[in-house]
């Protein structure tokens, strides 16, 4: 069956600029989660939806980073004003409601 | 002090030999634990999680908890090439139920 998809995979954006990545999670799946992970680490949280609200959002690093989940399917991160120290990976994983959380491809975030 | 501790490796173990992989944990009060596998420029994904003190056994793989020690293990055995990835230690925090925290991860490498 389709796993989590992330587009784009790849995005390369300018200081300043705001961009949107998506998730589309495993259908089904009540619980996404947004991770970002640096090379050489592990992945950091972000936040955790659990059906349309952020459940938990303590690890959005300031106010320039933001996502939703309108539907309680697919999940928008927004990042405002990007920095260069916003490059990384993007990592969507979705769950069931257990402890299994199955991973998207990523999307590597580059800005210039 | 981190959340999740991993020793980063590399760490090098002969094909057929046993490879240990070591996590210590802060939150005393921590329930859910996982080990994920990250080949390079790939998506982590779930190998085994572990919730009771004790070993837990699936193929080739043992997990090991000891909650008096804050300390997680997986265990590798009759190493294979396929099996050199990034190993990342998780731990579910009692203190926000939704959260997953990762550790930086031990790079393993099986040589032939």
């Amino acid at each position: 069956g389709a796993g989590v998809s992330q587009t784009p995979s790849n995005k390369v954006t300018e200081k300043g600029k705001y961009v949107e990545l998506r998730c589309d999670p495993i259908s089904g799946h009540t619980a996404l989660y947004w991770y970002r992970q640096s090379l050489g680490q592990g992945p950091e949280f972000l936040i955790y939806f659990q059906g349309t609200g952020a459940a938990d959002d303590s690890g959005l690093p300031n106010d320039r980073f933001f996502a939703v989940r309108p539907e309680g399917s697919v999940s928008t991160l927004k990042i405002q004003r990007t920095e260069r120290g916003d490059s990384a990976v993007y990592l969507c994983a979705s769950s069931p409601g257990s402890d299994t959380q199955y991973f998207g491809p990523g999307t590597r975030l580059t800005v210039l | 002090q981190k959340e999740v501790e991993q020793n980063s490796g590399p760490l090098s173990v002969p094909e057929g030999a046993i490879a240990s992989l070591n996590c210590t944990y802060s939150d005393r009060g921590s329930q859910s634990f996982f080990w994920y596998r990250q080949y390079s420029g790939k998506s982590p994904e779930l190998i085994m999680s572990i919730y009771s003190n004790g070993d837990k056994e699936d193929g080739r793989f043992t997990a090991q908890l000891n909650k008096a020690s804050q300390y997680v293990s997986l265990l590798i055995r009759d190493s294979q090439p396929s099996d050199s990835a990034t190993y990342l230690c998780a731990v579910r925090l009692v203190s926000s139920a939704s959260k997953i925290i990762f550790g930086s991860g031990t790079r393993l490498s099986i040589r032939s």
